[in-house]
């Protein structure tokens, strides 16, 4: 069975701090990690995918197969980066469904 | 052009009643997905679609939930005889040929039922 977790359920730095994020993942194949985001009163949407190896809004995340871990990294938050995070993976092949973890509630202070 | 829209937006149920949920996906997206998010988890996969066919229903709790997406776009998702641990946000996300593992979300469905 595959799993996603994210250990931390809030997380809250101060604006210019570099913030992670973690997520660690079970899956005994090859899955496609991805990165969601939801920022207040707006829909899930993709941040980044580990596959497409880009950074987005100063966000990057390296898969870590030996650590099962595809931690989110910025070392520079911005108060705007304030939302909550989902790690997901899918296991690939023909079937895209997406497991999540529970989600990091990300706080950037002014 | 238009994203994945969903109505109704919030539905209030009283315990045994029917109720659906529909899902309108971007235009010619192939993929269809829909997933229930309880209150401070993730969301949880459901059911899946390509086209019209329904493809994996592994995650539907029970035999009170049903999908249906008969033309290959609109998709209902309906729930029978609603308990009150099917009170959640119903999530509806479609995706593309081109981009297989971009899934697009709507912005749910809360669904409480009392």
């Amino acid at each position: 069975a595959q799993r996603v977790t994210q250990p931390e359920k809030l997380l809250s730095v101060f604006k210019g701090a570099p913030v992670e994020l973690k997520c660690n993942y079970s899956y005994s194949g090859s899955p496609e990690l991805f990165w969601y985001v939801q920022y207040s009163r707006q829909r899930l949407q993709l941040l980044l995918r580990h596959i497409s190896r880009e950074s987005i809004k100063g966000f990057t995340a390296d898969l870590n197969k030996g650590e099962t871990s595809f931690h989110l990294k910025k070392p520079f938050a911005q108060e705007e980066d304030s939302a909550m995070y989902y790690c997901a993976l899918t296991s690939g092949g023909s079937n895209y469904k997406l497991t999540f973890g529970k989600g990091t509630l990300l706080t950037v202070n002014p | 052009g238009a994203g994945v829209s969903q109505s109704p937006r919030y539905k209030v149920a009283k315990r045994g009643q029917d109720v659906a949920l529909r899902c309108d996906p971007i235009s010619g997206h192939v993929s269809l997905f829909w997933y229930q998010q309880a209150l401070g988890q993730g969301p949880e996969f459901l059911t899946y679609f390509q086209n019209e066919a329904q493809l994996d229903k592994s995650g539907l709790p029970s035999d009170r939930f049903f999908a249906e997406r008969p033309e290959g776009s609109v998709s209902t998702l309906k729930i029978q005889r609603t308990q009150q641990e099917d009170s959640a946000v119903y999530l509806c996300a479609s995706s593309g040929r081109t981009s297989v593992y971009e899934q697009y979300f709507g912005p749910g469905t809360r669904l409480t039922v009392t």
